[in-house]
């Protein structure tokens, strides 16, 4: 099966502080995603990557950025956190090329406070 | 971009009752349209997927239809059991070049009743 692990399920952090979200996957897969989940607003894409080194803005980008740096692991950056990020982190992966499915894998999850 | 529409937010049944599920989307480019049930405290996963070559998909309980003409697609539970219950998201986008970057609907969150 394959596993998405997120380094954190609850996080704690001051305004001002740099934050790290870590997730690791364990099936090759090329893509990973970030996204930010809040009530009654569903998943909302940050950044994704097709490949190491490579990233592309998602939809609400700013305040973030993100560092891949080996296939299996996707971070995700809060350069000076702030109480408006304060929301559920989901990492995600996917395959693409000719083994792509299109499915994409979850993490468990991410509980960012912002105090 | 891809806009998603997901009614209801939040539905609530008796277990044995049916839940619909509707979504609408925007791009007529899309062509792959995924539902990812999120239980309690795990991350979405996903439960079914239809292609727009396909009107109807259905595995056991679930299944998921697909107008492209009216640009909608629907989740049906039927036989509605306590352990459905969980948020429910669908997905939109067309597929390039073997990725996919989906816009997801907001959630309903489904409640089955004993």
């Amino acid at each position: 099966d394959v596993k998405v692990t997120q380094s954190s399920r609850y996080l704690v952090k001051r305004t001002g502080e740099k934050v790290f979200l870590e997730c690791v996957q364990d099936m090759d897969h090329e893509n990973m995603f970030w996204y930010r989940q809040d009530p009654g607003l569903g998943l909302r894409l940050i950044y994704f990557s097709y490949d190491v080194k490579m990233k592309e803005k998602g939809d609400i980008p700013e305040g973030y950025s993100v560092s891949r740096e080996k296939k299996e692991r996707f971070s995700l950056i809060l350069e000076s956190a702030s109480t408006n990020q304060t929301s559920m982190y989901l990492c995600a992966s996917s395959l693409t090329g000719k083994r792509a499915t299109y499915e994409q894998y979850f993490g468990p999850g991410t509980r960012l406070t912002v105090t | 971009g891809e806009n998603v529409e997901q009614h209801p937010s939040t539905l609530s049944v008796q277990e044995g009752d049916s839940a619909v599920i509707k979504c609408t989307y925007s791009d007529s480019a899309s062509n792959y349209f995924p539902w990812y049930k999120q239980e309690l405290g795990k991350g979405p996963q996903l439960i079914i997927d239809i292609r727009s070559n396909v009107g109807e998909k259905k595995d056991q309980r679930i299944a998921v239809t697909l107008n492209k003409t009216a640009k909608h697609f629907s989740l049906h539970i039927t036989e509605t059991q306590p352990e459905d219950s969980a948020v429910y998201f669908c997905a939109a986008s067309p597929t390039s070049g073997g990725s996919y970057i989906p816009t997801f609907g907001r959630g309903t969150s489904l409640i089955v009743h004993p």
